[in-house]
């Protein structure tokens, strides 16, 4: 089963644009992870964010965390082409298991 | 310093044959987990290993086994075949840790079942 879910399915934004993506998951977490998967290979990690943080930036990535309501959001700024990508977030369980939701495709037009 | 790699990249096998795919992980991790990816889904976890020893296991039918060798490379096996098994397969390394590191991931190796 999947944990988090991302919102929106498929985003399509102008280059130059912000982009957000939204997660929501359902169980408490150690803590949640972006990544980004271009073309169905490998995932690249992106940005860990701990339960005990709210806000954590990289670059033009910026996510937020609110465990009272279970979610997270991925904000990318000033998007370029090459963000074109399937974005997924991912919680972290005991283990180092990660729990993936169903991702969100991310289409950039130059 | 070379990151997680897997062979093969591609495979077509026949229904109720077996498989086997191959992990090397990143210089300097040792534990390594299993990931499979339906077409258009996010990434299922199938198990984790460390110190060549199944640690954690997702709800996968025991088709699926695995085995760790003793430079931390890592064996998926899947037995039996099905149509429903073709998927991407991704392996991930990490350092052993409660706290949970991001994982590495290898490019995948695209298994399809006729």
């Amino acid at each position: 089963s999947q944990q988090g879910e991302e919102d929106p399915q498929a985003l399509s934004i102008q280059e130059g644009e912000n982009a957000t993506m939204n997660c929501s998951y359902k169980t408490s977490i150690n803590n949640l992870q972006w990544y980004r998967q271009n073309s169905g290979r490998g995932l690249v990690h992106l940005i860990l964010i701990r339960s005990n943080e709210r806000e954590k930036h990289s670059g033009r990535l910026r996510v937020t965390l609110d465990t009272s309501k279970k979610s997270s959001s991925l904000l990318i700024t000033a998007s370029r082409a090459a963000d074109t990508a399937s974005y997924f977030c991912a919680t972290a369980e005991y283990g180092n298991k990660l729990v993936f939701g169903a991702g969100t495709i991310l289409r950039v037009k130059s | 310093d070379a990151g997680v790699t897997q062979s093969p990249t591609h495979l077509i096998k026949t229904r109720g044959q077996q498989v086997t795919l191959r992990c090397s992980p990143k210089s300097g991790h040792d534990t390594v987990s299993w990931y499979q990816q339906a077409l258009g889904q996010g990434p299922q976890f199938i198990f984790q290993y460390y110190e060549e020893e199944e640690r954690q296991r997702g709800n996968f039918p025991d088709r699926f086994s695995g085995h760790q060798f003793p430079n931390y490379s890592s064996e998926l096996n899947v037995n039996a075949l099905l149509l429903g098994d073709s998927a991407l397969y991704l392996c991930a390394s990490s350092l052993p840790s409660l706290s949970s590191y991001e994982q590495y991931f290898g490019p995948g190796t695209r298994l399809t079942v006729t």
